[in-house]
C-alpha cells in the first residue's frame, strides 16, 4: 500500500514570508504528483500538477519541485498572503489511471 | 466552463438506510472519481469509472456502489448507513491519464 506523508501539520506564518510545504511518497513508480488546497468545509482546487518525468512546475506565486529518487516533493509558497490561509494537500497518482492517494495535509494560516 | 457538480449539498440519513449521491463532471471530462473524506482518516480513494464502466475501486465494503451514465455524470450509492460512513464525499472528473483531477465541493452525509 502506497503512503504519502504531509510535514508539517500545521504552520502559522506572518504575511510576506516565503515557505516551503514538505510531501514524501513511498510510490517508486509514481505517475504524477498533484498539489491542492482546501478551504474550511470546500472541495479542492488544483494547484500544480507534476509529471513524474519533470523536475518542477509554476504557477505564480506557487513553485512544486519532485525528487523521485528520493520520494520528495515541495511547493513553495512565495510572499505569502492572508488569502493562503488553507489546508494544502499533496496526492500521488502510481498507475495514471488509479485514484489518488493523499496525505493527511498542511493547515496553513498567514497571519496579517 | 463550469466545474464538477455535486448533489445534494448535505444529506442527513439514519442507520441502516441507504444514500444516492450525484456528480456532474466538467463537459469533456469522461473520468470520474469519488473519494471519502472523514474526520480523522483522509481523503480516501473510493471508486473510479471511465466510459460506463468501473475500472477500479478502493478499500471500501461492496455496500458501496455506483455508476455512470451515457453523459459521464456518476451516481454512489451507499446501502445499510452505518455510523462511521458520516463524511464528506468528493467527486473528481478528469480528461485522459496525464491530466489533473478537478473536484467538486462534496456531499456532506451526516448519518444519524
Amino acid at each position: 500500500k502506497q503512503e504519502v506523508t504531509q510535514i508539517p501539520a500545521a504552520l502559522s506564518v506572518p504575511e510576506g514570508e516565503n515557505l516551503v510545504l514538505n510531501c514524501s511518497f513511498t510510490d517508486s513508480a509514481i505517475y504524477n504528483l498533484q498539489w491542492f488546497r482546501q478551504d474550511p468545509g470546500k472541495g479542492l482546487t488544483s494547484l500544480l500538477l507534476i509529471q513524474s518525468s519533470q523536475r518542477e512546475q509554476t504557477s505564480g506565486r506557487l513553485n512544486a519541485s519532485l525528487d523521485k529518487s528520493s520520494g520528495r516533493s515541495t511547493l513553495y509558497i512565495a510572499a505569502s498572503q492572508p488569502g493562503d490561509s488553507a489546508t494544502y494537500l499533496c496526492a500521488e497518482a502510481g498507475g495514471g489511471a488509479d485514484g489518488l492517494t493523499f496525505g493527511k495535509g498542511t493547515h496553513l494560516i498567514i497571519q496579517p | 466552463e463550469a466545474g464538477v457538480t455535486q448533489s445534494p449539498t448535505h444529506l442527513i440519513k439514519t442507520r441502516g438506510q441507504q444514500a444516492t449521491l450525484r456528480c456532474s463532471p466538467i463537459s469533456g471530462h469522461t473520468s470520474v472519481y469519488w473519494y471519502q473524506q472523514a474526520l480523522g482518516l483522509g481523503l480516501q480513494f473510493l471508486l473510479w469509472y471511465d466510459e460506463g464502466e468501473e475500472r477500479n475501486r478502493g478499500n471500501f465494503p461492496p455496500r458501496f456502489s455506483g455508476r455512470q451514465f451515457p453523459n459521464y455524470s456518476s451516481e454512489l450509492n451507499v446501502n445499510a448507513l452505518e455510523l462511521e460512513d458520516s463524511a464528506l464525499y468528493l467527486c473528481a472528473s478528469r480528461w485522459e491519464g496525464n491530466q489533473p483531477q478537478h473536484f467538486g465541493d462534496g456531499t456532506r452525509l451526516s448519518i444519524l
